[in-house]
């Protein structure tokens, strides 16, 4: 499969717990991409980076959030003492152009 | 005006009918308009690009009014497998590489 790859799928926390999820993008894509999205709402862009470089982050992305993609490939977005507020279906994207972004399966975190 | 907004839906349509979504967008520089398909549970795939006027893709007809600051999707003679969300998705301000989602439109189509 050649597709944007996350894992775990599934994530199930308690609160106060921190929290680390990974993302393999297509392999030619140098631009990667988080989002979040809860029920009935379309996703929310929280960071992007081109190669390694983080170049945009959202004032959605607080201080218990950070992200990293550390060889320019795969990224891990951890969350440090999760609460009730960031459960929600964490999605990956990649692009060789910043139009056309392939999403991942996404990660579906709940936090108790 | 909300950076992106959808009709709230949801539509419940029959096999074979014809359905239209719209979208509003604030930012009158914007260039490229997208839609995406989101099944449930499932993660966004893109649809259809927008860069003119319109684009068409079979059954799938995306029409752009830049006058009005509207983006549309029509479904011709629609399938039981078109039900899903669409998400409607535009370029933000200022050269930021985000996309900015509508909630996204539900569309159930019924045998």
């Amino acid at each position: 499969d050649t597709g944007v790859s996350q894992d775990p799928r599934h994530k199930i926390t308690k609160r106060g717990q921190n929290v680390t999820f990974r993302c393999d993008p297509i392999s030619e894509h140098n631009r990667l991409y988080w989002y979040r999205q809860t029920l009935g709402q379309g996703p929310e862009f929280l960071t992007y980076f081109q190669n390694e470089a983080q170049l945009e982050k959202s004032r959605l992305l607080s201080d218990r959030f950070s992200a990293e993609r550390p060889k320019g490939s795969f990224s891990t977005l951890e969350i440090q003492r999760t609460e009730q507020g960031d459960s929600a279906m964490y999605l990956c994207a990649s692009s060789r152009w910043v139009n056309e972004q392939f999403f991942g399966p996404g990660t579906r975190l709940t936090v108790l | 005006r909300k950076e992106v907004e959808q009709d709230p839906g949801p539509f419940n349509v029959p096999e074979g009918a014809t359905v239209a979504f719209n979208c509003t967008y604030s930012n009158s520089a914007s260039q490229s308009f997208f839609w995406y398909r989101q099944d449930c549970r499932k993660e966004p795939k893109l649809l259809m690009s927008v860069y003119s006027s319109g684009n068409e893709d079979g059954r799938f007809t995306a029409q752009l009014n830049r006058a009005s600051q509207y983006i549309s999707l029509l479904i011709r003679d629609s399938k039981l497998s078109d039900s899903a969300t669409y998400l409607c998705v535009v370029p933000p301000e200022g050269g930021s590489e985000k996309l900015v989602f509508g909630k996204g439109t539900k569309l159930t189509v019924n045998p």
